[in-house]
């Protein structure tokens, strides 16, 4: 079964850190640019951030949040620095694209979401 | 950026009813859009993507279409699971952008 599982959401003040996790079974990771994307409590989808071959980063994280991966555990992070309330969301975790051909590319599958909560 | 808007933000309908959802972006994306559908307390889920794909499982009752800048999505007969909320997404450049969502109620 195609699975993604994240982890590491919590409570956190701001200029806090965080660190999530997202853990995939079932389809052959490394061959797949990942992505985290989040939704707020308002409930719009933000594109977060990607990476297959190189990184990508929505400007509103870029240079306070850093994706990494580890393909031999088939686990995505994302390093989250400098936190700020407008952080505060659900964290999605996804998979985009092919990385040797991103000529589609769809959010397929999803994880079940993990909950950022930035507040003092 | 490109700008995804969606209209209506919300809509009501009975079962049964035929529902189109619009899409619009701030400049041609090809045939680089994608909808999701999600329902409370969960994921969104792939329903189509390349305007026009049914991903593996979606119902024949739904449909899309569109190009360049302008694309609907379309239920054709509404079934009581199809009541959630709708996402337009573009996967023509990064960063990826999605639509503010259609929320289809009874």
């Amino acid at each position: 079964e195609v699975q993604l599982l994240e982890s590491g959401g919590g409570l956190v003040q701001p200029g806090g850190s965080l660190r999530l996790s997202c853990t995939a079974s079932g389809f052959t990771f490394s061959n797949y640019l990942m992505t985290w994307i989040r939704q707020t409590p308002g409930n719009g989808l933000e594109w977060v951030s990607g990476i297959g071959r190189t990184t990508y980063y929505a400007d509103s994280v870029k240079g306070r949040f850093t994706i990494s991966r580890d393909n031999p555990k088939n686990t995505l992070f994302l390093q989250m620095n400098g936190l700020r309330a407008e952080d505060t969301a659900v964290y999605y975790c996804a998979a985009y694209c092919l990385t040797n051909n991103c000529q589609v590319g769809k959010f397929d599958p999803w994880g079940q979401g993990t909950l950022v909560t930035v507040s003092s | 950026d490109i700008q995804m808007t969606q209209s209506p933000s919300s809509l009501s309908a009975s079962e049964g009813d035929r529902v189109t959802i619009t899409c619009r972006a701030s400049q041609s994306i090809g045939s680089h859009l994608c909808w999701y559908q999600q329902k409370p307390g969960k994921a969104p889920n792939l329903l189509i993507y390349s305007i026009s794909t049914l991903q593996t499982g979606v119902p024949s009752r739904f449909s899309a279409s569109g190009s360049g800048t302008y694309f609907t999505l379309t239920i054709s007969g509404l079934q009581p699971e199809d009541f959630a909320t709708y996402f337009c997404q573009q996967s023509s450049d990064f960063p990826l952008t999605f639509g503010q969502g259609t929320k289809v109620e009874i």
